[in-house]
C-alpha cells in the first residue's frame, strides 16, 4: 500500500547536536509537510513544500530547516537541538485535490 | 493567520451515548474543515471533512456541521463504542492548500462500557 514512511521512529539526542528526520512517500503526492505535536497544543506546521523547488515556513520554523531532495523525500533538520524541541514529529503529504495523509511519527527527545 | 479553538479538551461518555466536539475558526478565507482521529501511539487519520459549500455531512455514526456565518463547526458521534476512544482534532485550511492545516488543540474522548 502507498504510504508515508518516517525514519527514525524514535531518537534520543543531546543538546547542541545536529539531527535529521527523514520522510519518504510512495503516494505520488506533490505536497509535503512537517508538523510538530505537543500535548495540549495539537499539531503545528513547521515547514511545507508544494513541489521540489518550493519551500515555505510554517507557524513554528525557528530552529528548524528542511530539504526537499525529490518529489518523494522531505527531510527536517535541527541544526542545534535544544530540550524544548522534544516532541512528536509528523510528516504529511497531500496533492492538489485531496486531504493530508500522515506518516507514523518520530518521537524525538533532546536531553 | 488562522486560529482554531476546540472544546472540550476532554469528554467522557457512556457507551451508546452521543459525543459532540465544537471548534471555532477566525479566518473567513478558510473553506475546508477536516476532522482527524488519533489513537494512542498512532498517526492522525482523517475520519470526515466538510467544505464550505455544504452545511452538513454524515458518514454512518459520524456527522459534521458547519456554520460559516458564525465560523464554527462541530463533530457529532452517535451510538458511541469503546473503539471511538481517541484524541480528535479539528482543523481548518483553504482548499488550495489541503495539507496546510491549522489544528485545534484536540479532544480526548473516553467511551466507558
Amino acid at each position: 500500500d502507498a504510504d508515508v514512511t518516517q525514519t527514525p521512529r524514535n531518537r534520543i539526542t543531546k543538546t547542541g547536536k545536529r539531527i535529521m528526520l527523514e520522510c519518504s512517500q510512495t503516494k505520488g503526492h506533490d505536497r509535503m509537510y512537517w508538523y510538530r505535536q505537543d500535548p495540549g497544543l495539537g499539531l503545528r506546521l513547521i515547514y511545507y513544500s508544494f513541489d521540489v523547488k518550493d519551500i515555505n515556513k510554517g507557524e513554528i520554523s525557528d530552529g528548524y530547516s528542511v530539504s526537499r531532495q525529490a518529489q518523494a523525500k522531505f527531510s527536517l533538520s535541527l541544526e542545534s537541538a535544544i530540550p524544548n524541541q522534544t516532541a512528536l514529529y509528523f510528516c504529511a503529504t497531500s496533492d492538489s485535490v485531496a486531504e493530508a495523509f500522515f506518516g507514523q511519527g518520530t518521537r524525538l527527545t533532546v536531553v | 493567520g488562522e486560529n482554531v479553538e476546540q472544546h472540550p479538551s476532554t469528554l467522557s461518555v457512556q457507551e451508546g451515548d452521543s459525543a459532540v466536539i465544537k471548534c471555532t475558526y477566525s479566518d473567513s478565507a478558510s473553506n475546508y474543515f477536516p476532522w482527524y482521529k488519533q489513537e494512542l501511539g498512532k498517526r492522525p487519520q482523517l475520519i470526515i471533512d466538510i467544505r464550505s459549500n455544504v452545511g452538513e455531512k454524515k458518514d454512518q455514526r459520524i456527522a459534521v456541521t458547519l456554520n460559516k456565518t458564525a465560523k464554527h463547526f462541530s463533530l457529532h458521534i452517535t451510538e458511541t463504542q469503546p473503539e471511538d476512544s481517541a484524541v480528535y482534532f479539528c482543523a481548518a485550511s483553504e482548499t488550495d492548500s489541503w495539507g496546510k492545516l491549522q489544528f485545534g488543540a484536540g479532544t480526548q474522548v473516553v467511551v466507558t462500557p
